[in-house]
């Protein structure tokens, strides 16, 4: 079965507005990794957060781990169109390599 | 700059035909692996190799067969393709130079359009 779940399935905001998508997962972790997929094209690594970092900032990205609660978010600030895709969180585990990808949250930034 | 390809981007299939999707990537990474995604369900491990001669399977292999001869190369085989085989086959590498305990960022490649009929 999938390790991760994002949430919301699906999000629709406005140019400018932020953008928090949520991913939990089932198994302890080594780290958490958040991807980028454009219609049609290959996946696009964003960022990775390691299980014993709390939170790391990369552009206009910040993720956040609780690693307690199993759960991690994603925050895109000042979204523009080109942000239009989908994201997926995928998860590594302590016990093997085999990385673990959710379904998936789709964003549709309007402008 | 290559990165990973795959070949071919599309491909339709007959029920109970045989084939291989090809991946290769030039980044010399130990670990490749194979997922399909399938609408609303995300990216699903099919196989993994953490090395030339090593493979493991994944969440999903039943239906598929790997190898793993050189480090460039990471073929899935479809042995009887089945409609339910329908999918976009995503292949990945990833360096394992920080060891088994510390994974890097995956490099995809840009994916294979499969329809079985």
């Amino acid at each position: 079965s999938q390790q991760g779940e994002e949430d919301p399935q699906a999000l629709s905001i406005q140019e400018g507005e932020n953008a928090t998508m949520n991913c939990s997962y089932k198994t302890s972790i080594n780290n958490l990794q958040w991807y980028r997929q454009n219609s049609g094209r290959g996946l696009v690594h964003l960022i990775l957060i390691r299980s014993n970092e709390r939170e790391k900032h990369s552009g206009r990205l910040r993720v956040t781990l609780d690693t307690s609660k199993k759960s991690s978010s994603l925050l895109i600030t000042a979204s523009r169109a080109a942000d239009t895709a989908s994201y997926f969180c995928a998860t590594d585990a302590w016990n093997n390599n085999d990385m673990r990808f959710g379904a998936g949250t789709r964003l549709t930034v309007k402008p | 700059n290559a990165g990973v390809t795959q070949t071919p981007k599309f491909q339709v299939l007959k029920t109970g035909q045989s084939m291989t999707l090809q991946c290769a990537q030039d980044m010399n990474h130990e670990y490749m692996s194979w997922y399909r995604q399938d609408p609303g369900m995300g990216l699903r491990l099919i196989h993994y190799s953490v090395g030339a001669g090593i493979t493991d399977q994944g969440e999903v292999p039943n239906g598929y067969n790997v190898s793993r001869s050189t480090t460039e190369d990471f073929p899935l085989r479809l042995l009887s393709a089945a409609p339910s085989q329908t999918s976009v086959y995503f292949c990945a590498s990833r360096s394992l130079q920080g060891g088994l305990r510390s994974p890097t960022e995956a490099f995809f490649g840009q994916g294979t359009r499969l329809t079985v009929v």
